[in-house]
């Protein structure tokens, strides 16, 4: 079965600085990986996502992840937080010929001005 | 185009009663999706469908029916309301076929508790 970890409950970063949010997935084949973000009352809007190919990926609002098949992860980065991007961040996974998105726990982000 | 809309908003029940969660999407999807929101624990898929008559249990199905009738529509039916399934739930939908590998669209969500 598919499984996603997100270690981090809760992140504190200051405005302006770098971000880095972990997810790490179990799943027996080759994955396709996810990001939602979530701001407080509303739905889920996709980030970004991973199905092949290179393993740098790049989303909306200035964010990227990189797949490590090595270490099974997929750490989502922002080279400079906005107070904009305080929400919710979920990283979810979906194995080939499967409906079922297997979200994680998900990470909250507060950004300090 | 609204996406995907639902409603209510909010709601509150008394155990035992019933009631349906509304989700309309007008992108023409095929592909439609209820998750329910409990805090701390991400989200878990309660149903879906591939298409119009064609419904199947995700994760967590109990105490829960669906039915879509139409394109558009993929209503969530709570027969018999327990406190358990007080929640969030949101509807979703996606266009291509062949898995859940297309990106899912979400509605703003329904905040339901049951008292």
């Amino acid at each position: 079965a598919q499984s996603v970890t997100q270690p981090d409950i809760h992140i504190t970063v200051s405005e302006g600085a770098s971000l880095e949010l972990r997810c790490n997935y179990s799943y027996g084949a080759t994955p396709y990986l996810f990001w939602y973000v979530q701001s407080p009352g509303q739905g889920l809007q996709l980030l970004l996502k991973y199905f092949s190919g290179d393993t740098l990926v790049q989303g909306i609002k200035g964010f990227e992840a990189e797949f490590k098949r090595s270490q099974s992860s997929f750490n989502l980065r922002k080279p400079s937080v906005h107070w904009s991007d305080a929400a919710e961040y979920f990283c979810a996974v979906v194995g080939a010929g499967s409906y079922q998105l297997t979200f994680g726990k998900g990470t909250k982000l507060s950004v300090i001005p | 185009n609204a996406g995907v809309t639902q409603t209510p908003k909010f709601r509150i029940l008394k155990i035992g009663q019933s009631m349906t969660l509304q989700c309309t999407q007008d992108m023409n999807h095929n592909y439609m999706y209820w998750y329910r929101q409990d805090p701390g624990m991400g989200l878990k898929l309660i149903y879906y469908s591939v298409g119009a008559g064609i419904t199947d249990k995700g994760e967590v199905p109990n105490g829960y029916n669906v039915s879509r009738s139409t394109t558009e529509d993929f209503p969530l039916r709570l027969e018999l309301a327990a406190p358990s399934q007080t929640s969030v739930y949101f509807c979703a939908s996606s266009h291509l076929a062949g898995a859940g590998t297309d990106t899912q669209y979400f509605g703003p969500g329904t905040r339901l508790t049951v008292l």
